[in-house]
């Protein structure tokens, strides 16, 4: 079935530190990959997307992940976490011929550390 | 550019009701999908419409239901309302076409069921 997994329900960083977010995904193929953030009580921020082409991608607030096809994943990292991080982080495929159809994986919240 | 409304922001009803919620796309998108987010499930695909036709539809039973209009707001209508519809029903829309478009999500409407 096709399904995608975020294993980490819950991480507390300081703030300066890195920080990494896993994400993976079952498909027969390649899908097309997202990352969005959640606030409390708001909607969902696109922080970035990969189609194609480079594996590394640059989002919005100083994010970026990397697609890794032998691994299936779309790993989202900050090199430095500021406090208005904090907020649940959800990564999200849509298929080419679904286009409006996002499955969201269970999300990651994060917390950060003064 | 105005971004996606939803409206009411915040309901709350009796089992048995029924209840409709209102999302207005970003002006010129003709995609309309709408999700349930809640604790337990995460975020579920309820239905996509496009160009006032349901395009896509998840696993929901058919007390979910919804349209689009000519001017591509969409309503979603939950009928005999259960508990567990309470829950924040989030509306994204995007511009016609596949899955790499980027969907845009508004603030959503809280539903209670008590």
């Amino acid at each position: 079935a096709q399904s995608v997994t975020q294993p980490d329900i819950h991480i507390t960083v300081s703030e300066g530190a890195s920080l990494e977010l896993r994400c993976n995904y079952s498909y027969g193929a390649t899908p097309y990959l997202f990352w969005y953030v959640q606030s409390p009580g708001q909607g969902l921020q696109l922080l970035l997307k990969y189609f194609s082409g480079d594996t590394l991608v640059q989002g919005i607030k100083g994010f970026e992940a990397e697609f890794k096809r032998s691994q299936s994943s779309f790993n989202l990292r900050k090199p430095s976490v500021h406090w208005s991080d904090a907020a649940e982080y959800f990564c999200a495929v849509a298929l080419y011929n679904q286009g409006g159809k996002l499955i969201f994986g269970q999300g990651t919240e994060l917390s950060v550390k003064p | 550019k105005a971004g996606v409304t939803q409206t009411p922001r915040y309901l709350i009803k009796t089992r048995g009701q029924q209840v409709t919620l209102s999302c207005s796309p970003i002006s010129g998108h003709r995609s309309v999908s709408w999700y349930q987010q809640t604790p337990g499930q995460g975020l579920q695909f309820l239905f996509e419409y496009f160009s006032e036709t349901q395009r896509n539809k998840g696993n929901f039973p058919g007390r979910f239901s919804g349209r689009q209009f000519s001017n591509s707001r969409s309503e979603m209508n939950v009928s005999t309302l259960e508990l567990g519809d309470s829950a924040l029903y989030l509306c994204a829309s995007s511009p016609p076409a596949s899955g790499r478009d980027t969907q845009y999500f508004g603030p959503g409407t809280r539903l209670t069921v008590l």
